[in-house]
């Protein structure tokens, strides 16, 4: 199994500019998630979705985040426009729900 | 929410040295998972355990529903084992894991 993949692995963008994060899921599962890690809060739930649709976006900061779930195979994380403080480890996730979540690698994002 | 607290924070071992990584929540839980996080950023699945004991290894763990706690041993510790190692949840209300802050182990050859 491919696992969950991420892309990209690394970005570093100017302040203001949009970012775009993608996630593929392990094949058959039916929740995927999108985290935050870093040094100040630790792991956080931004958003998750069950069977494509968002059950919980709490946790998304405010309204430069975005995510869309448009098929069971592709997720996006945008922030537009991107801040300084946004930098952190963006992790994606996912899981037959109620089971074993399995994480992505993260995308590193530094804004400048 | 439900609160998730581990300990300790840090923990310098040497190596083929023994521990005990606790996790203590707040409510009932369906689901919690360990996880180790490599030096590399890398969160790895180590043990789905809502209740009972499960070992892998050099690794096990244990988790007390009613007494609201699950523990991670780590035996013969190597310096591999170096990381952060998670404790997450779901509670009943919520679908999606709640993390601890960690604990920060360090093995020295």
């Amino acid at each position: 199994d491919a696992g969950v993949i991420q892309s990209p692995r690394h970005e570093v963008t100017e302040m203001g500019q949009e970012v775009t994060l993608r996630c593929k899921p392990i094949s058959g599962h039916n929740s995927l998630f999108w985290y935050r890690q870093t040094m100040m809060r630790g792991l956080e739930l931004l958003i998750y979705f069950n069977n494509n649709v968002p059950i919980d976006d709490s946790g998304m900061p405010e309204d430069r985040f975005s995510a869309k779930m448009p098929n069971a195979s592709f997720s996006t994380l945008k922030i537009q426009p991107s801040e300084p403080r946004d930098s952190a480890v963006y992790f994606c996730a996912s899981s037959l729900i109620g089971n074993t979540i399995y994480f992505g690698e993260g995308s590193w994002l530094t804004v400048v | 929410g439900i609160q998730v607290e581990q300990s300790p924070p840090d923990l310098i071992l040497q190596e083929g040295a023994n521990s005990t990584l606790r996790c203590n929540f707040s409510d009932s839980v369906n689901n919690l998972q360990w996880f180790h996080q490599n030096p590399w950023g890398q969160l790895i699945n180590l043990f789905y355990i809502p209740s009972g004991t499960k070992q892998n290894g050099r690794l096990s763990a244990t988790t007390v529903a009613t007494e609201r706690y699950s523990l991670l041993y780590i035996s013969s510790s190597q310096t591999t084992d170096s990381g952060v190692y998670f404790c997450a949840v779901l509670d009943t209300g919520r679908r999606a894991l709640t993390f601890g802050s960690g604990t920060r182990l360090q093995v020295q050859p």
